[in-house]
């Protein structure tokens, strides 16, 4: 199957500081990537939809000064929190979409096992 | 838009048993999907099912759909220690949007 990777898995920061994650697809070309947050015990919140080659698409209520999103590559896309506090601590996760075969255009997204940001 | 609602919220089983958890929503879709979720990790991309499907099987996985009540169900059978995970429903927003809305997942622990 489709494999993402995301890097780091896991990172603590202090508080000012900016942090940068990577989201990989691995062994396919993605258009299209999602950066998700999750809180403990909680769903997934869409933050944006990055797209190759053009501005991300910010979800409302996502500071898109904050969350500097990039996705310089048909395989790479990047989530920047700038200047973190404590409550941008959280579990970020990133998938990409591949488009699946056929007749019907469909679609599956690919998750990154995580990153989980901790600001002190 | 408006997350799904999955019930129930935790599940707690005995290995062999089934286990079934239930997805709702409010908008029209062209499909649904159940993704699995191990404890601080990636969600996992189980089963897609279309709305012009009305079950769908993959393995010891067991997928509904009823367009009719708004509301999907996913059907653990013969389950395992290992199935022990968070379960998420997760729908196209706004109908065919790329974009996918999660449910609150169902929360499955399998006692060995």
């Amino acid at each position: 199957g489709a494999v993402v990777s995301q890097h780091p898995s896991w990172v603590i920061c202090k508080s000012g500081t900016s942090v940068k994650i990577e989201c990989r697809s691995l062994d396919f070309q993605a258009t299209t990537m999602f950066w998700y947050r999750q809180f403990p015990k909680q769903s997934l919140m869409l933050m944006a939809t990055s797209n190759e080659g053009s501005k991300a698409t910010y979800e409302q209520g996502v500071e898109k000064d904050k969350f500097l999103i990039n996705h310089a590559s048909l395989t790479l896309s990047t989530l920047t929190v700038t200047s973190a506090h404590p409550e941008d601590s959280s579990f970020y996760i990133c998938s990409a979409r591949r488009p699946s075969t056929g007749k019907i255009w469909l679609y599956e997204q690919y998750f990154g096992p995580g990153t989980r940001l901790t600001v002190t | 838009s408006q997350q799904g609602e999955e019930d129930p919220q935790a599940l707690s089983i005995q290995e062999g048993e089934n286990a079934t958890m239930n997805c709702s929503y409010k908008t029209s879709i062209n499909n649904l999907q159940w993704y699995r979720q191990n404890s601080g990790r990636g969600l996992v991309h189980l089963i897609l099912i279309r709305s012009n499907e009305r079950e769908k099987h993959s393995g010891r996985l067991r997928v509904t759909l009823d367009t009719s009540k708004k509301s999907s169900s996913l059907l653990i059978t013969a389950s395992r220690a290992a199935d022990t995970a968070s379960y998420f429903c997760a729908r196209p927003d706004q109908g065919g949007s790329e974009k996918l809305v999660f449910g609150k997942g169902t929360k499955l622990t399998v006692n060995p």
